[in-house]
């Protein structure tokens, strides 16, 4: 069975203040890891995805990169509308439904 | 920038009452789900379509939840009777089926269902 686990459950930071969450995953054959952001009473928003082990890809402030146990997303100089609730999600070769780990609730302070 | 599109956004209903949700994936899109969220947790998979097939259902209650997707482009999720333990948030996502895309899912505003 898929089992995806984030940490922190919720991160405080100042704005400016670097740092990274982690995304750690046990799948039979991964097809994909994707990272979307969900605000608050809205659906998530896609991000990134990830294919195979030490690929990077970057969309402003942030980063995600991948390992063959792990993801981190890092978030460089964060602004105060960074702050979101971070979902990391697997998929399985041969299926197309993801895997959602619980999130990381991001909060940026100006 | 074309979007997944759920009505309506909002329902409050009391148990024992049936209710109905309603998503348009986005034009071109093929595979559609229908996730669950609850508070403080990542969505789970209730219902995949491949057009008008339903391709996993496993984690669908289907005492109570049906799903159906009879022309292959818009889908409703029902639940009958509504329990307490319903409440939460109703996420519908699509994606595109072709190769070799890996089928990135783009997901609509959800549905939040308040069960009294």
């Amino acid at each position: 069975e898929d089992q995806v686990t984030q940490s922190p459950e919720a991160l405080r930071l100042q704005e400016g203040e670097s740092s990274s969450l982690n995304c750690s995953y046990t799948v039979s054959g991964l097809r994909g890891l994707f990272w979307y952001r969900q605000d608050p009473g809205k659906g998530p928003e896609f991000l990134f995805t990830l294919y195979s082990a030490g690929e990077e890809k970057e969309k402003e402030r942030l980063k995600a990169t991948l390992t063959k146990k792990e993801s981190f997303l890092h978030i460089t100089a964060p602004k105060p509308e960074d702050s979101a609730t971070y979902l990391c999600a697997v998929q399985e070769a041969g299926r197309r439904a993801l895997t959602f780990g619980s999130g990381t609730r991001l909060q940026v302070q100006p | 920038e074309a979007e997944v599109a759920q009505s309506p956004r909002y329902k409050i209903t009391e148990k024992s009452q049936a209710v109905a949700f309603w998503c348009d994936p986005i034009s071109g899109h093929a595979t559609l789900y229908w996730y669950r969220q609850i508070l403080g947790q990542g969505p789970e998979l209730l219902v995949q379509f491949q057009d008008e097939s339903v391709v996993d259902d496993s984690q669908l209650p289907k005492d109570r939840f049906s799903a159906e997707r009879l022309k292959g482009v818009d889908s409703t999720l029902k639940i009958q009777p509504a329990e307490l333990g319903d409440s939460a948030m109703y996420l519908c996502a699509s994606s595109w089926s072709g190769s070799p895309s890996y089928n990135e899912q783009f997901f609509g505003p959800g549905t939040r269902l308040t069960v009294l």
